[in-house]
């Protein structure tokens, strides 16, 4: 019952440096999501892939890139960090359809510094 | 454009007392409505969700929400709370009339609950 598996949970970068996150489903969902949270913000897409090949932009894109590697896996990288990059980061994962509700991982906290 | 209000940022509740949570949605046409639930540390769990049909839906955990077209609201409720019923609780409307399953999220209320 692995559901959507997020790695790493923690991670503390210094401005400048890059890093990716990982994020796989074992669900079969065509679709998949990366949101970040912030206090008071409720939760925000950054990217989003509605199936293997294929990603579109969010509200929030900008310092972000993504990659959908295969149908299980799409991963976030961050170029060059910044501290306003400093959030709650959550995959989630769905079935195709308005209708569909959205599995989500655990989270990556990240600190940018 | 699309949006997702939740008034209350922090409710405290008694346990054993009942709970109503409010979100107001704004969408031309009949919106497709869910209600998340995010524990401590914990990643968001759906609670239920809304497309047509009767108002009045139930959820997990003992938790329902009606729909209230005149009022553009989808407010949660539960009988009588427990004390592990403390979460962050996310409204969410489905994005737009294409099939993509992107979600517009409100800012989320926190419910306490005192012993």
């Amino acid at each position: 019952n692995a559901g959507v598996t997020q790695t790493p949970k923690f991670q503390v970068l210094k401005t400048g440096q890059s890093m990716t996150l990982q994020c796989a489903q074992d669900m079969n969902h065509n679709s998949m999501y990366w949101y970040r949270q912030d206090p008071g913000m409720g939760l925000r897409l950054i990217y989003y892939s509605a199936s293997e090949g294929t990603t579109d932009k969010g509200e929030v894109p900008n310092g972000y890139n993504v990659s959908r590697l295969n149908k299980r896996e799409f991963s976030l990288r961050l170029e060059s960090a910044a501290p306003s990059q400093t959030s709650v980061y959550f995959c989630a994962s769905s079935r195709t359809g308005r209708d569909q509700p959205q599995h989500f991982g655990d989270g990556t906290r990240l600190s940018i510094l | 454009a699309q949006s997702v209000t939740q008034p209350d940022i922090h409710i405290t509740v008694s346990e054993g007392a009942s709970l109503e949570l409010r979100c107001n949605y704004s969408y031309g046409a009949t919106p497709y409505l869910f209600w998340y639930v995010q524990s401590p540390g914990q990643g968001l769990q759906l609670l239920l969700k809304y497309f047509s049909g009767d108002t009045l839906v139930q959820g997990i955990k003992g938790f329902e929400a009606e729909f209230k077209r005149s009022q553009s609201s989808f407010n949660l409720r539960k009988p009588s709370v427990h004390w592990s019923d403390a979460a962050e609780y996310f409204c969410a409307v489905a994005r737009g009339s294409s099939n993509t399953g992107k979600l517009i999220f409100g800012q989320g209320t926190t419910l306490q609950v005192k012993p």
